[in-house]
C-alpha cells in the first residue's frame, strides 16, 4: 500500500517569513495529493490540493508542488500569522472513479511566532 | 445542512466493554471513513464504505467492525475495547472536492 513520509515533525517561524513542509510517497500511481489543516482541537480541514496532471497550484499564500519523477510535493506558506499555527497534514491518494482513499502522513506542527 | 456529525463526543469506557461510534452524513456521500489519530502518528485509516451496503478493511481494522445500513449513517463498534484504542476518532464523507471530516470522538479506554 501507499507510505507518505512528512518532514519536518515541528517548525517554528517568526511571523512573516515562510514555512515548507514536505512529503514523499511511495506509491507510484497516486495522483491526488491534500493538505489538511487542523488547529488545536478541531477537526482536519482541506486547505489546498494537486492533481498529478499539473506541478504547482497556489491559492493566496499557500502553494503545493509536485515532483512525479522524484516522488514529492511541498507545502509553501508565504509571509506567515500567528493564526497560521497549527498542524498541518499531507496526504495522497490513487483516485480510482470516484474513490479518493487517502493515505495521510504523520503531520507537522508549525508554530509561527509573533 | 450539518455536514458530518459524530456522536458522542467524548466517552471513557472500561476495558472489555463495547461501545458504537455514530457518524451521520446529510450530503447524499458515497464514500465514509473512519480513521483514528493518535499523537505522532497522523490519521490512520480504520475501515471505509464505498456505498450503502459496504464496507472494506483500512490499515488498522482489527478488534473495531463497521456497518453501513443507510447511505447516510456509518457506524464504528469496539466489541472489547482495550487500553490500546484510546484515541480520537474521526468520520469522514467524500465527494469529487475531497473529504469533509467530523468534529471527532475522543474515546478513553481504562
Amino acid at each position: 500500500g501507499e507510505n507518505v513520509e512528512q518532514h519536518p515533525s515541528t517548525l517554528s517561524v517568526q511571523e512573516g517569513d515562510s514555512a515548507v513542509i514536505k512529503c514523499t510517497y511511495s506509491d507510484s500511481a497516486s495522483n491526488y495529493f491534500p493538505w489538511y489543516k487542523q488547529e488545536l482541537g478541531k477537526r482536519p480541514q482541506l486547505i489546498i490540493d494537486i492533481r498529478s496532471n499539473v506541478g504547482e497550484k497556489k491559492d493566496q499564500r499557500i502553494a503545493v508542488t509536485l515532483n512525479k519523477t522524484a516522488k514529492h510535493f511541498s507545502l509553501h506558506i508565504t509571509e506567515t500569522q500567528p493564526e497560521d499555527s497549527a498542524v498541518y497534514f499531507c496526504a495522497a491518494s490513487q483516485v480510482r472513479g470516484s474513490n479518493y482513499k487517502l493515505t495521510f502522513g504523520k503531520g507537522t506542527l508549525l508554530t509561527v511566532n509573533p | 445542512n450539518a455536514g458530518v456529525t459524530q456522536t458522542p463526543k467524548f466517552r471513557v469506557l472500561k476495558t472489555g466493554q463495547s461501545m458504537t461510534l455514530l457518524c451521520a452524513q446529510d450530503m447524499n456521500h458515497e464514500y465514509m471513513y473512519w480513521y483514528r489519530q493518535d499523537p505522532g502518528m497522523g490519521l490512520r485509516l480504520i475501515h471505509y464504505s464505498v456505498g450503502e451496503g459496504t464496507t472494506a478493511k483500512g490499515e488498522v481494522p482489527d478488534g473495531y467492525n463497521v456497518s453501513r445500513l443507510k447511505k447516510q449513517n456509518f457506524l464504528l463498534g469496539l466489541e472489547s475495547a482495550a487500553p490500546s484504542q484510546t484515541s480520537v476518532y474521526f468520520c469522514a464523507s467524500q465527494d469529487n472536492y475531497g473529504y469533509t471530516f467530523g468534529s471527532g470522538t475522543r474515546l478513553t479506554v481504562v
